[in-house]
């Protein structure tokens, strides 16, 4: 049973970059049926994918944030990675990383999300 | 971007009762839509996949049906432990969008 933990500060100021790790256990990281994303929630709030990237390094990013969202994969340590830049207070949430299947639909597609880590609270504040 | 609308944002029922939750989208999305249930605190959990297929291990008190633009979801017998918040999502287009919830409560 795959596992994912995110990693991180809880706090970040205004202006400066949010950097947040998520570690994959007991899974195959390589497999290549899946992609690792990023999805976060405000506080009372709904949920909203950041982006996703295959182990092959491509990534898609949602198109209200791809200015400032990068996520990367380090596949020797079973690891990926977000960093928003520019925060503000807007961005305070819980971000979770998680795992998302993907088909085969002319293109490969993302589907469903089936893993999740257990969510990191960031709080952006001066 | 596809907007999902779920309604309504909340409502109230009684163990045993019927409970369905409609979402729809902006545009036609196939039958490309998944159900989750969050529970205060945890994360969401997948419950339906491609609009009515039930995740494993998921109680058949759950449904889901609808293609296009508009889904249903119900239970059809309220427990005590499905009170949660439930979102649609999305997935005929990224990016991959939700639906703001419905949050479930006992009266």
């Amino acid at each position: 049973q795959v596992q994912l933990q995110e990693s991180g500060p809880g706090l970040v100021k205004p202006s400066q970059t949010l950097s947040l790790t998520c570690t994959v256990s007991y899974g195959s990281f390589t497999s290549g049926n899946h992609y690792w994303t990023w999805i976060r929630q405000p506080p009372g709030k709904g949920l909203e994918w950041l982006g996703d990237i295959h182990y092959s390094g491509s990534s898609s990013y949602s198109p209200s944030l791809r200015s400032r969202v990068i996520i990367s994969v380090d596949k020797s340590s079973n690891q990926f990675s977000l960093k928003l830049t520019s925060v503000t207070v807007a961005d305070t949430a819980v971000y979770w990383c998680a795992r998302v299947a993907r088909f085969w639909s002319g293109y490969w597609r993302p589907r469903w999300v089936d893993s999740w880590g257990q969510g990191i609270l960031v709080t952006v504040s001066s | 971007d596809i907007q999902m609308t779920q309604s309504p944002s909340s409502l109230s029922a009684s163990v045993g009762d019927r409970v369905t939750i409609t979402c729809q989208a902006s545009q036609d999305i196939s039958n490309y839509l998944n159900w989750y249930q969050q529970i205060p605190g945890k994360a969401p959990k997948l419950l339906i996949y491609d609009a009515s297929n039930l995740d494993t291990g998921v109680p058949s008190r759950f449904h889901g049906r609808g293609s296009g633009t508009v889904f249903t979801f119900t239970i059809t017998s309220l427990q005590s432990e499905d009170i949660a918040t439930y979102y649609c999502q999305q997935y005929e287009n990224l990016p991959l969008t939700f639906g703001g919830g419905t949050k479930v409560e006992l009266e």
